[in-house]
């Protein structure tokens, strides 16, 4: 069974603070996501990587940065929190030629920015 | 502008009952894929149909393409209370290498 699992449920944190989002996969796979989810907007893909140490912004990478130093981590971080920044991250892997094959998606982190 | 839109938004049913909902995209698509989300939770992969397909089946799960319309549609059938949940498409562009959601469908399937 594949597994992904992020480093929280729920996380909050306060203005200007610098936050970690860490997801890791036991799959093997290749290409890793992160995504936020916000309600009546679908997924928004922020970040994705297809291999160690290479990233590519998504749709809306504003405010975020990533880190990719193994296969099986990929993580997100907010340099500088912010109440707009509130929301549902996901984070997804999965393996082959980019997005096009099916996604397999962590339990979410929900954070709070106050 | 999202490239998936779902219709309805939202959708209440009897258990038993089937329960259908549509996506519509814009541009050329590579494949469509369907996830499930349980309130809360990460998504589920339900079904990846690709361009050159119509329509692929899976358990009670039926899904359509039509890419002259640019539309799909997700068919649950003899829906059960466990069906509950939110239901997303999304689609690859033709040339692309990004999913991209529509906003969901919220289906209520009652006991």
């Amino acid at each position: 069974d594949v597994k992904v699992t992020q480093s929280s449920r729920y996380l909050v944190k306060r203005t200007g603070e610098k936050v970690f989002l860490e997801c890791v996969q036991d799959m093997d796979h290749e290409n890793m996501f992160w995504y936020r989810q916000d309600p009546g907007l679908g997924l928004r893909l922020i970040y994705f990587s297809y291999d160690v140490k290479m990233k590519e912004k998504g749709d809306i990478p504003e405010g975020y940065s990533v880190s990719r130093e193994k296969k099986e981590r990929f993580s997100l971080i907010l340099e500088s929190a912010s109440t707009n920044q509130t929301s549902m991250y996901l984070c997804a892997s999965n393996d082959g030629r980019g997005a096009l094959n099916e996604q397999f998606f962590g339990p979410g982190t929900r954070l709070t920015v106050l | 502008s999202q490239q998936g839109e779902e219709d309805p938004q939202a959708l209440s049913i009897q258990e038993g009952e089937n329960a259908t909902m549509n996506c519509s995209y814009k541009t050329s698509i590579n494949n469509l894929q369907w996830y499930r989300q349980n309130s809360g939770r990460g998504l589920v992969h339900l079904i990846l149909i690709r361009s050159n397909e119509r329509e692929k089946h899976s358990g009670r799960l039926r899904v359509t393409l039509d890419t002259s319309k640019k539309s799909s549609s997700l068919l649950i059938t003899a829906s059960r209370a466990a069906d509950t949940a939110s239901y997303f498409c999304a689609t690859v562009k033709a040339a692309g290498n990004k999913l991209t959601f529509g906003g969901g469908t919220r289906v209520l399937v009652k006991p």
